[in-house]
């Protein structure tokens, strides 16, 4: 089945560790995000991705690092400087060059510090 | 700043009820708009989209845009205990970014 996955699902960081979170899609979608969501809030951009090799900051990148060295693969690092890392991280994508497309999102990966 | 505002809610609705929900944006460059469910603890599904002023539905959801007012509303027809959920209202502008509300909490009571 084509989907998103997120690993892990629950991830837990000391104080001074960067830490890192998978998503992974095979639906092949141009473009990747990475969401952050507070508790009783909306998503808030970090990151995203339209093609390999490139990648742009969202509203909210201070304190995070991504990659995209495959069309596949978006991961996202939660750096010590983030000073507030404890959130739920949701990865979306969709197809880039199709007009009025939704994006699809993986199950999330619940960050905690420990 | 792109906004897009929701009433946080609760929304509480008896169960068969009509539940209506609202969102209102602010960049008039907005070109598409989704409702997604968010149910506690999961991720966001997408439920409704629309593009054209009016309304559209799918099964007991109605999605109605207004843009010369810059507003979306999602209806949902004879609601259920398991529609109770957070609905969030994302508005995609001319920039083919996309951007969330804070969502709604809507609870239909049994």
């Amino acid at each position: 089945d084509g989907g998103i996955t997120q690993s892990p699902k629950y991830l837990f960081r000391k104080e001074g560790q960067n830490v890192t979170l998978s998503c992974e899609q095979n639906l092949n979608h141009d473009a990747m995000y990475w969401y952050r969501q507070d508790p009783g809030q909306g998503l808030r951009l970090i990151y995203y991705s339209q093609i390999v090799n490139d990648f742009q900051k969202g509203d909210i990148a201070e304190g995070y690092s991504v990659s995209r060295e495959k069309k596949e693969s978006f991961p996202l690092t939660v750096t010590s400087a983030q000073k507030n890392p404890t959130a739920f991280y949701l990865c979306a994508s969709k197809t880039q060059y199709v007009s009025n497309q939704p994006q699809h999102f993986g199950d999330g990966t619940r960050l905690s510090i420990l | 700043q792109k906004e897009v505002e929701q009433n946080s809610g609760p929304l509480s609705v008896p169960e068969g009820a009509i539940a209506s929900l609202n969102c209102t944006y602010s960049d008039r460059g907005s070109q598409s708009f989704f409702w997604y469910r968010q149910y506690s603890g999961k991720s966001p599904e997408l439920i409704m989209s629309i593009y054209s002023n009016g309304d559209k539905e799918d099964g007991r959801f109605t999605a109605q845009l207004n843009k010369a007012s810059q507003y979306v509303s999602l209806l949902i027809r004879d609601s259920q205990p398991s529609d109770s959920a957070t609905y969030l209202c994302a508005v995609r502008n001319a920039g083919n970014m996309l951007t969330f509300g804070g969502g709604t909490r809507l609870m239909v009571k049994p």
